[in-house]
This record gives structure tokens, sequence and C-alpha cells, in this order.
């Protein structure tokens, strides 16, 4: 089992850029988490998807952020456009639901200049 | 609402025991989490605890929960210098495919 995958791990991208971050759950795994962690804020929960379906997206910035998961086995995190505050490091997480474990990702450290 | 509290620092020496703190306020809790973040990882599952137990011990590690003060624990017997890390609490409400709310983080520094 090669766990949570995410990918870039590191994105370091210009201001007004758009910024796509990638997410490959555990096989098998129904609910899908996407966490923001700063310094100032700590961990957030941004969405979370239940069987493809996103369930709460109310810690999702503003506009500019946007999730997809078209299939099981993988979402997408979008910002368009990106700003130097949206630099940190961006976690997926999965989970069985009702296994009472989350695995995370290594997640993607993402740097706006 | 909810809310995880977490003291910030905790140093102790190697082969003390380690005691963690975290306080949470909804009571309809049903899973209580320890997580491990090593420094440029992602966080690791340490240990969870249904909100019915009191208690649950897993090698080095004891989980305790009073569930009538909010208040859960994590020891670590025999610390390791390897333990360095910070450690989060954070509990999920309904079953676990909802939502995690994570406290601020523990940071252990174990000295030599």
């Amino acid at each position: 089992d090669a766990g949570v995958i995410q990918s870039p791990r590191h994105e370091v991208t210009e201001m007004g850029q758009e910024v796509t971050l990638r997410c490959k759950p555990i096989s098998g795994h129904n609910s899908l988490f996407w966490y923001r962690q700063t310094m100032m804020r700590g961990l957030e929960l941004l969405i979370y998807f239940n069987n493809n379906v996103p369930i709460d997206d109310s810690g999702m910035p503003e506009d500019r952020f946007s999730a997809k998961m078209p299939n099981a086995s993988f979402s997408t995190l979008k910002i368009q456009p990106s700003e130097p505050r949206d630099s940190a490091v961006y976690f997926c997480a999965s989970t069985l639901e009702g296994s009472g474990g989350y695995t995370f990702g290594s997640g993607t450290r993402l740097t706006v200049v | 609402g909810e809310d995880v509290e977490q003291s910030l620092f905790l140093s102790v020496r190697e082969g003390d025991s380690s005691v963690i703190n975290c306080t949470y306020t909804d009571s309809s809790s049903t899973y209580l989490y320890w997580y491990k973040q090593e420094p440029g990882a992602g966080l690791q599952l340490l240990t969870y605890i249904f909100s019915n137990m009191d208690m649950k011990q897993d090698q080095r590690l004891t989980v305790l929960l009073n569930k009538k003060d909010k208040h859960l624990s994590l020891r670590i017997a025999d610390t390791q210098t390897g333990d360095s890390a910070i450690y989060f609490c954070a509990e999920s409400i309904g079953n676990a495919g909802n939502m995690l709310t994570f406290g601020g983080g523990t940071r252990l520094m174990v000295k030599p």
C-alpha cells in the first residue's frame, strides 16, 4: 500500500498563476480531506468529500479555491489566481468511513512569490 | 462549537516519561486521535480512542480519556530523542468519515 499520494511535493509559483495540487487516496477509502497548515493558523480543514461528493467546503478561504473529486481515486485542489498568503503546506487525507483512522499524505509545500 | 486545545511546548529528558495534554469542548466527540508530525513530514496516526473508553495502551503509548472533564492525554514511556516532534490531538464527531478538528499541536523536545 503506497499510502495517500500527493503531488507535487513542492511548488513555487508567481502571484497570479494557477496552481493545481493533486491527491490519490488509499484504494478503498471513501472519504477524502484537504487540509492546509501554516505557522499562524495551524491545521485547517478546507473541504472534505464522502463517496466523491463534497460534504463540507466551509473551510475554503474564498472563491479562488476550488476542489474536485471526479472519481474515487483522484482529487484536485486548485487555486486561481494564487496569492502570497496562500503559501502553506497542503495535506490530503483519506479514510474508510467507520474505520477510525485517517491517513495523511506527505503534503505539498506551496510557495507563492 | 468545536475547539481543541493543547499546550504549545514540552521538554523532557531522554528516558523520562512525557505527558501531552489536550482538552476539547464538544461532548459528542466519538473518536479522539493522537498524531505525530516530524519536520517536513505529514501527520502520522499514532493511536486513537473511542469515546466510551477510558484508557488505551499500545507499547510505549498510553492514552487516557476523562470524558467528564473533556480531557485527553498521551503518555510516552521511556521517551527517546526520536520522539521529538509535534503531537496533535484531534476529535471527530459522528462516524470516522466526518471531519477531524485538530488542536494547535504540542512540540515535544527530548534532550539527551
